[in-house]
């Protein structure tokens, strides 16, 4: 089974509204990732946030990490047409081995 | 700038064909992996390298080999092909050093087994 699973599967979202994707893991983690694919292609990196952090900034992204509820959150400000995609979050376990496990994503469509 | 290029976006082979799918990096990566994406189920991983000559198997690896002979390419062998492996497959690669570091992908290859 998936160890990273997003909430919601779908969002769909007006131009300028905030974005706010979910991921719940299962057991203890190093970090946790986010990605990006829009459609048809390859995933791109946004985010890395480490197991002791709670919270990072990129842009206008930002990424919330409560381990102790083994859960984390993607927000998108200001949401743009460019942002519709599908977005994953990838765990990598302590004590893994150099590999991470992707989610089944959050597919978001920004309504221009 | 980063760059992981596979050999095709698109490629339709027959039942029991033998396939081969090239993966190559520019970023002297120790680690590269291999993926295929289906609607529903994510990114499921089918082999990875650390190295090269080194492979691990990932969640998936049946019905796969893998070949790294060179740092920059890992290539994905379909023995014989059959049509559960129409899917997306997806490179990346990693450097070595802390666990769980950025993966940079290549475009994928859609492929569809007929």
């Amino acid at each position: 089974s998936q160890q990273g699973e997003e909430d919601p599967q779908a969002l769909s979202i007006q131009e300028g509204e905030n974005a706010t994707m979910n991921c719940s893991y299962k057991t203890s983690i190093n970090n946790l990732q986010w990605y990006r694919q829009n459609s048809g292609r390859g995933l791109v990196h946004l985010i890395l946030i480490r197991s002791n952090e709670r919270e990072k900034h990129s842009g206008r992204l930002r990424v919330t990490l409560d381990t102790s509820k083994k859960s984390s959150s993607l927000l998108i400000t200001a949401s743009r047409a460019a942002d519709t995609a599908s977005y994953f979050c990838a765990t990598d376990l302590s004590g893994g081995y150099q590999k991470v496990t992707f989610g089944t994503g959050t597919k978001l469509q920004v309504i221009p | 700038d980063v760059k992981v290029t596979q050999s095709s976006r698109y490629l339709v082979k027959r039942t029991g064909e033998k396939v081969f799918l090239e993966c190559v990096q520019d970023m002297d990566h120790e680690n590269m992996f291999w993926y295929r994406q289906d609607p529903g189920l994510g990114l499921r991983l089918i082999y990875f390298s650390y190295d090269v000559k080194m492979k691990e198997k990932g969640d998936i690896p049946e019905g796969y080999s893998v070949s790294r002979e060179k740092k920059e390419r890992f290539s994905l062998i379909l023995e014989s092909a059959s049509t559960n492996q129409t899917s997306m497959y997806l490179c990346a690669s990693s450097l070595l050093g802390a666990r769980g570091e950025t993966q940079y992908f290549g475009p994928g290859t859609r492929l569809l087994v007929l």
